[in-house]
């Protein structure tokens, strides 16, 4: 079946480095989303990209979609410790004439302080 | 204003019974989603209700699974004769803006099931 491969697993970074997670499907997308999700927490909504090599920030947060829509990055400038959870892709995918939804496994982000 | 709310938060049954997992969505979100996530792993879809019906339930892994949505709002998540394999916590999202089926969701805080 489709599938929606996210890597890498784990991500330790000292506070102040960079972290950057990515997502990749196997097939063509309608749209990609990314998720956050606390410890012991529920996922929460990031943000949504639509379009074709779309690029949008959020602070330190920058979200790329690829020019073929089957890839995807979430990149943080400078770390801090509330950037500490587990970062979920899910993409939208059209499927036996239907959209059909497909979470990654996610990266989980350590900060070392 | 209040997000969505899901009952029981924690829920320990014996193999073989039955449970109802429920989800109040937020007020006036049409669309409703079940998932289900082991640990270490991402939400895996259940089921997608848009009002009262099941807009696609391909998710469900078996016919022990059944929801409901009856009036367009609650939702009830159904599992019969229960198995140590459905040990997960069951989260729930609804969804109220856009266009297309699946956009900006916002889940609660999930049902930990434990099938001893």
């Amino acid at each position: 079946g489709q599938q929606v491969m996210q890597i890498p697993q784990y991500q330790h970074v000292q506070e102040g480095e960079d972290f950057t997670t990515y997502c990749n499907s196997s097939t063509t997308l309608s749209n990609i989303q990314w998720y956050k999700q606390r410890p012991g927490g529920h996922p929460v909504f990031l943000i949504q990209l639509v379009k074709s090599g779309e690029v949008k920030k959020q602070k330190r947060l920058t979200f790329q979609f690829g020019e073929a829509k089957k890839n995807s990055s979430l990149h943080i400038t400078a770390t801090q410790t509330t950037d500490v959870g587990t970062y979920f892709c899910a993409g939208v995918m059209w499927e036996n004439r239907d959209d059909k939804i497909i979470f990654g496994k996610g990266t989980r982000l350590h900060i070392l302080p | 204003g209040a997000g969505v709310s899901q009952t029981p938060s924690n829920k320990v049954t014996e193999k073989g019974k039955y449970v109802e997992l429920r989800c109040d969505p937020i007020s006036g979100h049409t669309a409703l989603y079940w998932y289900r996530q082991s640990l270490g792993q991402g939400p895996e879809f259940l089921i997608y209700f848009q009002g009262t019906g099941a807009a696609d339930d391909s998710g469900l892994p078996n016919d022990r699974f059944f929801a409901v949505r009856p009036e367009g709002s609650v939702s009830t998540l159904k599992i019969q004769r229960t198995e140590r394999g459905d040990s997960a916590v069951y989260l729930c999202a609804s969804s109220g803006r856009g266009q297309g089926s699946y956009n900006e969701q916002f889940f609660g805080p999930g049902t930990r099931l434990t099938v001893l």
